[in-house]
């Protein structure tokens, strides 16, 4: 399997614009998770979906970010407007949601994020 | 006070040594545990999980939780360079609830 596959790597725009990211899971998982990457806040979740209905949104920092997953292969994160605060990197994540004690959250090589 | 700490380092150690690498919580509610490892420019990848108390060995790494004094642990043994990345803990309440990360601990390996 290509594992969870993102894109673009990276993404530079100014302030205003809008950005989309883009998020295709591993076969079969049914969990999908959103994160966000900085050196002060570390790693954040935003959103994740369960069967492509999103179940937790309470780490979208605010109306400008919102999410999609239209089918089981595929979502995206979009943020309209962009501020220069949104800089960072962007991951996504996907599980098989098995119940199980792991339940591996198996990480995107991520979307980097310039606002400028 | 944040939910989970972890000092973010560097911590820089010559190869072979033992390392140590913490963290510390105030929820007393999680009850797994779970340590990433985040080489740079990369996502992070499960390196090792335990549930509730106790230790689990496995290679080289050992992790270790004490759920009495919050605290967990993950010692990396006869270390080498390429164990130089950033290491995240993160812990859940239940098998299916969300995972909560400490920032991460950047270490260093010299050869």
């Amino acid at each position: 399997d290509a594992g969870v596959i993102q894109s673009p790597r990276h993404e530079v725009t100014e302030m205003g614009q809008e950005v989309t990211l883009r998020c295709k899971p591993i076969s079969g998982h049914n969990s999908l998770f959103w994160y966000r990457q900085t050196m002060m806040r570390g790693l954040e979740l935003l959103i994740y979906f369960n069967n492509n209905v999103p179940i937790d949104d309470s780490g979208m920092p605010e109306d400008r970010f919102s999410a999609k997953m239209p089918n089981a292969s595929f979502s995206t994160l979009k943020i309209q407007p962009s501020e220069p605060r949104d800089s960072a990197v962007y991951f996504c994540a996907s599980s098989l949601a098995s119940g199980g004690a792991t339940d591996t959250q198996y990480f995107g090589p991520g979307t980097r994020l310039t606002v400028l | 006070q944040k939910e989970v700490e972890q000092d973010p380092g560097p911590l820089s150690v010559p190869e072979g040594a033992i390392v140590s690498l913490n963290c510390t919580y105030s929820n007393s509610a999680f009850q797994y545990f779970m340590w990433y490892r985040q080489y740079s420019r990369k996502g992070p990848e499960l390196l090792m999980y335990t549930y509730s108390s106790g230790n689990k060995e496995d290679g080289r790494f050992t992790a270790q939780v004490d759920k009495s004094s919050k605290y967990i642990s993950l010692f990396i043994r006869d270390s080498q360079p390429s164990d130089s990345a950033t290491y995240l803990c993160a812990m859940k309440r239940g098998t299916r609830g969300t995972l909560t990360f400490g920032k991460g601990t950047m270490l260093l390996v010299s050869p």
